[in-house]
């Protein structure tokens, strides 16, 4: 079936250093790709996104690429901070199929001082 | 500007009741979702309204009722509330049937003894 996946459910990382997370995703017909961050008691939060004829794109300290040939996406935050502690998710979204997201479990990223 | 607004933020119910969860938007969104998480997984699509009026299952309807009252409410009903549903559940909202622009609300934590 389909499912979005994610290689490490946790992840520390010393203040300061640049953080990777990494999700697989099976479904090759999911064309928007999307990572969130969810804080403790609270809803995701959208980071950024990708479309699928994209390899990659920036944000603000974060980068996401998209490997289509082996369905692979990755989060790259640089300069981690404190406050980027949370779980962050993957999740594709199938063309055509009314906007539903598929998550993958989430990787927990802690940040040390 | 709200966003997504769930209401209770709490919950907990006894096995056989029932109750509904009200989400409201304010974004002028066409397309409504619901999400269960359990613990340490990632969302879970119940059931969602691509535009007021319709209404299609997710991943995980059993259980559930959905109502699209107008554009700006979506309501989730548990007619007989099982421990299994013991989660918390999200709301969101995306515009015209697509994964862009979707947001969260702050999610209904439900405990079923």
């Amino acid at each position: 079936g389909e499912s979005v996946g994610l290689h490490l459910p946790t992840l520390s990382v010393q203040e300061g250093d640049n953080s990777i997370i990494n999700c697989a995703y099976s479904n090759s017909a999911s064309d928007y790709f999307i990572w969130y961050k969810q804080e403790s008691g609270k809803g995701p939060q959208f980071i950024i996104d990708i479309r699928s004829n994209m390899d990659k794109r920036q944000g603000q300290r974060v980068t996401v690429l998209l490997n289509k040939t082996v369905k692979h996406l990755s989060l790259q935050i640089a300069a981690t901070q404190p406050g980027d502690s949370a779980v962050y998710f993957c999740a594709e979204t199938p063309y055509n199929q009314g906007g539903k997201l598929i998550f993958g479990q989430g990787t927990e990223l802690s940040v040390k001082p | 500007n709200a966003g997504v607004t769930q209401t209770p933020k709490f919950q907990v119910l006894k096995t056989g009741q029932s109750m509904t969860l009200q989400c409201a938007q304010d974004m002028n969104h066409n397309s409504m979702y619901w999400y269960r998480q359990d613990p340490g997984m990632g969302l879970r699509l119940i059931y969602y309204s691509a535009s007021e009026g319709t209404t299609d299952k997710g991943e995980v309807p059993n259980g559930y009722n959905v109502s699209r009252l107008n554009k700006r409410e979506f309501s989730l009903r548990l007619e007989s509330a099982a421990p299994s549903q013991t989660s918390v559940y999200f709301c969101a909202s995306s515009d015209l049937g697509t994964a862009y622009g979707y947001t969260f609300g702050s999610g209904t934590r439900l405990t079923v003894v």
